[in-house]
Protein backbone atom coordinates (compact mmCIF):
# COMPACT_ATOMS: atom_id res chain seq x y z
CA UNK A 1 0.00 0.00 0.00
CA UNK A 2 1.22 3.27 -0.99
CA UNK A 3 1.72 5.62 2.01
CA UNK A 4 1.19 9.45 2.57
CA UNK A 5 2.83 11.37 -0.38
CA UNK A 6 3.25 15.06 -0.28
CA UNK A 7 4.75 17.51 -3.06
CA UNK A 8 6.63 19.55 -2.93
CA UNK A 9 9.53 18.42 -1.00
CA UNK A 10 10.80 21.66 -1.08
CA UNK A 11 9.70 25.30 -1.42
CA UNK A 12 11.63 28.56 -1.34
CA UNK A 13 9.17 31.58 -1.12
CA UNK A 14 9.48 35.35 -0.37
CA UNK A 15 7.58 37.14 2.06
CA UNK A 16 4.32 38.24 1.41
CA UNK A 17 3.79 35.82 -2.00
CA UNK A 18 1.11 32.51 -1.27
CA UNK A 19 2.00 29.08 -0.99
CA UNK A 20 0.09 25.78 -1.69
CA UNK A 21 1.37 22.79 -0.76
CA UNK A 22 -0.58 18.79 -1.47
CA UNK A 23 -0.95 15.61 0.32
CA UNK A 24 -2.32 12.23 -1.18
CA UNK A 25 -3.27 10.00 2.01
CA UNK A 26 -3.40 6.45 2.70
CA UNK A 27 -6.02 4.72 0.45
CA UNK A 28 -9.16 4.57 2.22
CA UNK A 29 -7.38 6.90 4.94
CA UNK A 30 -10.22 9.59 4.84
CA UNK A 31 -9.03 11.89 7.39
CA UNK A 32 -5.86 14.12 7.08
CA UNK A 33 -4.25 15.94 9.33
CA UNK A 34 -1.64 18.90 8.98
CA UNK A 35 1.23 19.84 11.67
CA UNK A 36 4.12 22.28 11.57
CA UNK A 37 7.45 21.14 13.13
CA UNK A 38 9.73 23.95 14.09
CA UNK A 39 13.01 23.04 15.77
CA UNK A 40 12.72 23.06 19.32
CA UNK A 41 8.77 23.91 19.22
CA UNK A 42 7.70 20.24 18.18
CA UNK A 43 4.70 19.57 15.97
CA UNK A 44 2.11 21.53 16.06
CA UNK A 45 -1.20 20.70 14.67
CA UNK A 46 -2.87 22.81 12.09
CA UNK A 47 -5.90 21.32 11.27
CA UNK A 48 -7.49 18.20 10.33
CA UNK A 49 -10.23 17.01 7.53
CA UNK A 50 -12.41 14.36 7.21
CA UNK A 51 -15.19 13.85 4.25
CA UNK A 52 -14.11 17.36 2.95
CA UNK A 53 -14.89 18.92 6.60
CA UNK A 54 -12.32 20.89 8.51
CA UNK A 55 -12.97 19.03 11.81
CA UNK A 56 -10.46 20.63 14.15
CA UNK A 57 -8.47 23.71 13.86
CA UNK A 58 -5.18 24.26 15.69
CA UNK A 59 -4.12 27.86 16.93
CA UNK A 60 -3.11 29.66 13.71
CA UNK A 61 -4.35 32.82 11.91
CA UNK A 62 -6.28 32.92 9.31
CA UNK A 63 -3.40 32.69 6.51
CA UNK A 64 -3.62 29.13 7.17
CA UNK A 65 -5.99 27.43 5.14
CA UNK A 66 -6.93 23.77 3.92
CA UNK A 67 -9.55 21.82 2.05
CA UNK A 68 -10.56 18.09 1.10
CA UNK A 69 -11.51 16.85 -1.70
CA UNK A 70 -13.80 14.27 -2.70
CA UNK A 71 -10.89 11.38 -3.18
CA UNK A 72 -9.56 12.68 0.38
CA UNK A 73 -6.44 14.39 -0.77
CA UNK A 74 -5.91 17.69 1.14
CA UNK A 75 -3.81 20.59 0.20
CA UNK A 76 -3.08 23.73 2.66
CA UNK A 77 -2.69 26.97 1.65
CA UNK A 78 -0.57 29.61 3.21
CA UNK A 79 -0.97 33.31 2.27
CA UNK A 80 1.36 36.43 3.06
CA UNK A 81 4.11 34.77 4.13
CA UNK A 82 5.74 35.61 7.16
CA UNK A 83 9.71 34.55 7.90
CA UNK A 84 8.04 32.76 10.68
CA UNK A 85 6.18 30.54 8.60
CA UNK A 86 9.37 28.77 7.55
CA UNK A 87 9.18 25.10 8.65
CA UNK A 88 8.30 21.53 7.60
CA UNK A 89 5.16 20.76 6.78
CA UNK A 90 3.83 17.33 7.78
CA UNK A 91 0.36 15.84 6.74
CA UNK A 92 -0.78 12.58 8.20
CA UNK A 93 -3.26 10.41 7.18
CA UNK A 94 -5.45 7.90 9.40
CA UNK A 95 -8.27 5.43 9.74
CA UNK A 96 -11.46 7.39 11.45
CA UNK A 97 -11.28 5.53 14.75
CA UNK A 98 -10.55 6.48 17.83
CA UNK A 99 -7.26 5.50 18.91
CA UNK A 100 -5.62 5.11 15.20
CA UNK A 101 -2.29 5.95 14.70
CA UNK A 102 -1.09 9.05 12.24
CA UNK A 103 0.54 8.08 9.30
CA UNK A 104 3.08 10.94 8.21
CA UNK A 105 4.15 12.10 4.77
CA UNK A 106 7.96 13.25 4.33
CA UNK A 107 7.14 16.66 5.11
CA UNK A 108 7.30 19.65 2.39
CA UNK A 109 10.22 22.08 3.73
CA UNK A 110 9.74 25.56 3.45
CA UNK A 111 11.96 28.74 3.25
CA UNK A 112 10.73 32.21 3.32
CA UNK A 113 12.94 34.77 2.67
CA UNK B 1 -5.46 21.97 27.72
CA UNK B 2 -3.17 18.84 27.03
CA UNK B 3 0.36 18.63 27.45
CA UNK B 4 2.61 16.67 26.61
CA UNK B 5 6.65 17.23 28.15
CA UNK B 6 10.01 15.53 26.67
CA UNK B 7 12.90 17.09 29.53
CA UNK B 8 15.45 15.30 27.51
CA UNK B 9 16.24 17.43 24.47
CA UNK B 10 19.08 15.12 23.65
CA UNK B 11 20.90 11.88 24.62
CA UNK B 12 23.12 9.20 23.71
CA UNK B 13 23.87 5.62 23.93
CA UNK B 14 26.54 2.84 23.38
CA UNK B 15 25.29 0.33 20.76
CA UNK B 16 24.23 -2.76 21.96
CA UNK B 17 23.04 -1.15 24.81
CA UNK B 18 19.73 0.23 26.46
CA UNK B 19 18.80 3.57 26.83
CA UNK B 20 15.62 5.28 28.31
CA UNK B 21 13.33 7.99 27.11
CA UNK B 22 11.23 9.73 28.80
CA UNK B 23 7.66 11.42 28.49
CA UNK B 24 4.88 13.04 30.90
CA UNK B 25 1.83 14.27 29.76
CA UNK B 26 -1.02 16.51 31.49
CA UNK B 27 -4.89 15.58 30.45
CA UNK B 28 -7.76 15.19 32.49
CA UNK B 29 -9.94 12.28 30.66
CA UNK B 30 -9.69 8.96 31.31
CA UNK B 31 -9.55 7.14 28.13
CA UNK B 32 -7.11 7.80 25.88
CA UNK B 33 -3.86 6.70 23.62
CA UNK B 34 -0.24 7.68 23.70
CA UNK B 35 2.43 7.34 21.06
CA UNK B 36 5.76 7.13 20.51
CA UNK B 37 7.45 8.24 17.23
CA UNK B 38 10.54 8.24 15.19
CA UNK B 39 11.90 10.69 12.97
CA UNK B 40 15.55 9.84 11.45
CA UNK B 41 17.03 12.57 9.12
CA UNK B 42 15.04 11.35 6.29
CA UNK B 43 12.40 13.42 7.57
CA UNK B 44 9.80 10.49 7.69
CA UNK B 45 7.63 10.44 11.14
CA UNK B 46 7.68 6.69 11.83
CA UNK B 47 5.28 5.09 14.63
CA UNK B 48 7.29 2.97 17.21
CA UNK B 49 4.78 2.18 19.98
CA UNK B 50 1.32 2.43 20.75
CA UNK B 51 -0.53 1.99 24.20
CA UNK B 52 -4.12 2.67 24.56
CA UNK B 53 -4.83 4.06 28.67
CA UNK B 54 -7.40 1.85 29.68
CA UNK B 55 -4.38 -1.31 29.56
CA UNK B 56 -1.97 -1.72 32.09
CA UNK B 57 0.23 -3.97 30.46
CA UNK B 58 3.02 -1.94 28.47
CA UNK B 59 3.06 -2.26 24.97
CA UNK B 60 6.20 -4.12 23.25
CA UNK B 61 7.48 -4.08 19.99
CA UNK B 62 10.46 -5.94 19.57
CA UNK B 63 13.19 -4.15 21.06
CA UNK B 64 10.63 -1.25 22.27
CA UNK B 65 8.52 -0.90 24.99
CA UNK B 66 7.20 1.51 27.35
CA UNK B 67 6.60 1.73 31.43
CA UNK B 68 3.21 3.26 30.98
CA UNK B 69 2.18 5.12 35.13
CA UNK B 70 -1.05 6.01 34.53
CA UNK B 71 -1.81 8.02 37.86
CA UNK B 72 2.07 9.87 36.97
CA UNK B 73 0.95 10.65 33.66
CA UNK B 74 4.54 9.16 32.60
CA UNK B 75 4.95 7.52 29.27
CA UNK B 76 8.83 6.15 28.71
CA UNK B 77 10.08 4.29 26.13
CA UNK B 78 12.81 1.84 26.87
CA UNK B 79 15.16 0.78 23.51
CA UNK B 80 16.99 -2.85 24.47
CA UNK B 81 19.76 -3.54 22.27
CA UNK B 82 20.29 0.12 20.40
CA UNK B 83 21.52 -0.11 17.20
CA UNK B 84 22.71 2.66 14.94
CA UNK B 85 19.20 3.19 12.98
CA UNK B 86 17.93 4.09 16.37
CA UNK B 87 19.72 7.52 15.65
CA UNK B 88 16.73 9.61 15.36
CA UNK B 89 14.42 12.23 16.87
CA UNK B 90 11.96 10.65 19.28
CA UNK B 91 9.09 12.23 19.63
CA UNK B 92 5.99 11.30 21.89
CA UNK B 93 2.50 11.57 21.12
CA UNK B 94 -0.97 12.09 23.14
CA UNK B 95 -4.47 11.29 20.91
CA UNK B 96 -7.56 11.50 22.46
CA UNK B 97 -11.16 11.80 20.68
CA UNK B 98 -10.67 12.90 16.91
CA UNK B 99 -7.16 12.94 14.91
CA UNK B 100 -5.52 16.11 16.92
CA UNK B 101 -2.48 14.56 18.52
CA UNK B 102 -0.35 16.55 20.83
CA UNK B 103 3.24 15.92 20.46
CA UNK B 104 6.43 16.80 22.70
CA UNK B 105 8.81 19.13 21.47
CA UNK B 106 11.72 15.53 21.38
CA UNK B 107 14.65 14.24 22.24
CA UNK B 108 17.24 13.71 20.00
CA UNK B 109 18.86 10.25 20.07
CA UNK B 110 22.16 9.67 19.31
CA UNK B 111 24.07 5.48 18.90
CA UNK B 112 27.26 5.72 19.15
CA UNK B 113 29.34 2.90 17.75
Amino acid sequence: KAGVTQTPRYLIKTRGQQVTLSCSPISGHRSVSWYQQTPGQGLQFLFEYFSETQRNKGNFPGRFSGRQFSNSRSEMNVSTLELGDSALYLCASSLDRVGSPLHFGNGTRLTVT
Amino acid sequence: AQTVTQSQPEMSVQEAETVTLSCTYDTSENNYYLFWYKQPPSRQMILVIRQEAYKQQNATENRFSVNFQKAAKSFSLKISDSQLGDTAMYFCAYGHTGNQFYFGTGTSLTVIP
